[in-house]
């Protein structure tokens, strides 16, 4: 089945420590998103990638970049974690302007110790 | 600003009987709304979209552009339908799908 498969599922790191979350797709969208959701939360975006063009999103943290080498594959780095950040890490995809809705995968829940 | 607001955090009601889940926004343009739905440990999904006029497992959500609600609704509660629940709107322009802060629907035997 065609879809958003997040890696990992669950990912526990240091305060301060670099640290990389990926997803990948096999829908052949054109446009990947990662949002932050804390526990009873709505998902809150982060930034998206329009093809290769990269949306940063006003309040995102300069902590957190993101890449997109090809299109099948998106990751999210967070540069220096803090406690503050320990969240469920979604990545979602849709075909241009997304009124098909969207693609989410399993999300990596992140902890910070 | 535009948002989405859903009133009810919590619902619950029991087996059988009509359900109804408020979702009102805030919008300029014409909005394109949607209704993601979560159940326990499953992936956020799509549940209907407004644009397709579409009933999926028996839910219904209608536009109405004078309340500026889009609220979800099905006459008669399985137990399976016990999720979390989300209406979505998208940003045109900024490529961007905001959601509401959910509805935790509990369908009691």
């Amino acid at each position: 089945d065609a879809m958003v498969i997040q890696n990992p599922r669950y990912q526990v790191t240091q305060f301060g420590k670099p640290v990389t979350l990926s997803c990948s797709q096999t829908l052949n969208h054109n446009v990947m998103y990662w949002y932050q959701q804390k526990s009873s939360q709505a998902p809150k975006l982060l930034f998206h990638y329009y093809d290769k063009d990269f949306n940063n999103e006003a309040d995102t943290p300069d902590n957190f970049q993101s890449r997109r080498p090809n299109t099948s594959f998106c990751f999210l780095d967070i540069r220096s974690p803090g406690l503050g950040d320990a969240a469920m890490y979604l990545c979602a995809t849709s075909r241009d302007l997304g009124i098909y809705g969207y693609t989410f995968g399993s999300g990596t829940r992140l902890t910070v110790v | 600003a535009q948002r989405v607001t859903q009133p009810e955090k919590l619902l619950s009601v029991f087996k059988g009987a009509p359900v109804e889940l408020k979702c009102n926004y805030s919008y300029s343009g014409s909005p394109e709304l949607f209704w993601y739905v979560q159940y326990s440990r499953q992936r956020l999904q799509l549940l209907l979209r407004h644009i397709s006029r579409e009933s999926i497992k028996g839910f219904t959500a209608d536009l109405n552009k004078g309340e500026t609600s889009f609220h979800l609704k099905k006459p008669f509660a399985q137990e399976e339908d016990s999720a979390m629940y989300y209406c979505a709107l998208i940003i045109q322009g900024a490529q961007k799908l905001v959601f509401g802060q959910g509805t935790r629907l509990t369908i009691n035997p």
